[in-house]
């Protein structure tokens, strides 16, 4: 079993739709869980990170982690087509290891 | 948000011939940097881990005398890819490892196409 798993998709939305990226991961352990956002050719760009259990939000983006299912979510309001990326989610175990899905790749259509 | 770049975003090389990138944290200190390969539509796939003033740490099947990896202070890391091939043509990106939000800054990636 991986560490993290995530849909690849696509996931394929129209613009203005509320949008819900989800990834599990094995280890109850894992403290810390990010979610980055991935431009065609482009490096990772960091989206949002958390440290606990609950909602996190920062504009349009809402990070919600629980714990006790070892689940973890990215929700878009209002997604735009600028949104269409790929979208990993990754998780931090000790010092230096950190585990990363596959990446889901949206497409918000105009 | 912390920056982190990485020189040169594409290269096209000769078989056989070495190529250095490097990749350099602008706003922050890294201790610790990531180096990663990507094939097209496929996921991150970790290389190896540098630590500065220290060997790196390389994941299992990556060669280590054919991706040489130094991290000579606490704002640069480099890779080179020595004698390369074709089947070395990939997107190597790297990340850098801010202590203060424990998370990873990756830089933009470097095309490296070898002929």
């Amino acid at each position: 079993q991986k560490e993290v798993e995530q849909d690849p998709g696509p996931l394929s939305v129209p613009e203005g739709a509320i949008v819900s990226l989800n990834c599990t991961y094995s280890n109850s352990a894992f403290q810390y869980f990010m979610w980055y956002r991935q431009y065609s050719r482009k490096g990772p760009e960091l989206l949002m990170y958390t440290y606990s259990s609950g909602n996190k939000e920062d504009g349009r983006f809402t990070a919600q982690v629980d714990k006790s299912s070892k689940y973890i979510s990215l929700f878009i309001r209002d997604s735009q087509p600028s949104d269409s990326a790929t979208y990993l989610c990754a998780t931090k175990y000790n010092f230096n290891k950190f585990y990363f899905g596959s990446g889901t790749k949206l497409n918000v259509k105009p | 948000g912390a920056v982190v770049s990485q020189h040169p975003s594409w290269v096209i090389c000769k078989s056989g011939t070495s190529v250095k990138i490097e990749c350099r944290s602008l706003d922050f200190q890294a201790t610790t940097m990531f180096w990663y390969r990507q094939f097209p539509k496929q996921s991150l796939m970790l290389m190896a881990t540098s630590n500065e003033g220290s060997k790196a740490t390389y994941e299992q099947g990556v060669e280590k005398d054919k991706f040489l990896i130094n991290h000579a202070s606490l704002t640069l890391s480099t890779l080179t890819v020595t004698s390369a091939h074709p089947e070395d043509s990939s997107f190597y990106i790297c990340s850098a490892r801010d202590i203060s939000t424990d998370t990873q800054y990756f830089g933009p990636g470097t095309r490296l196409t070898v002929l």
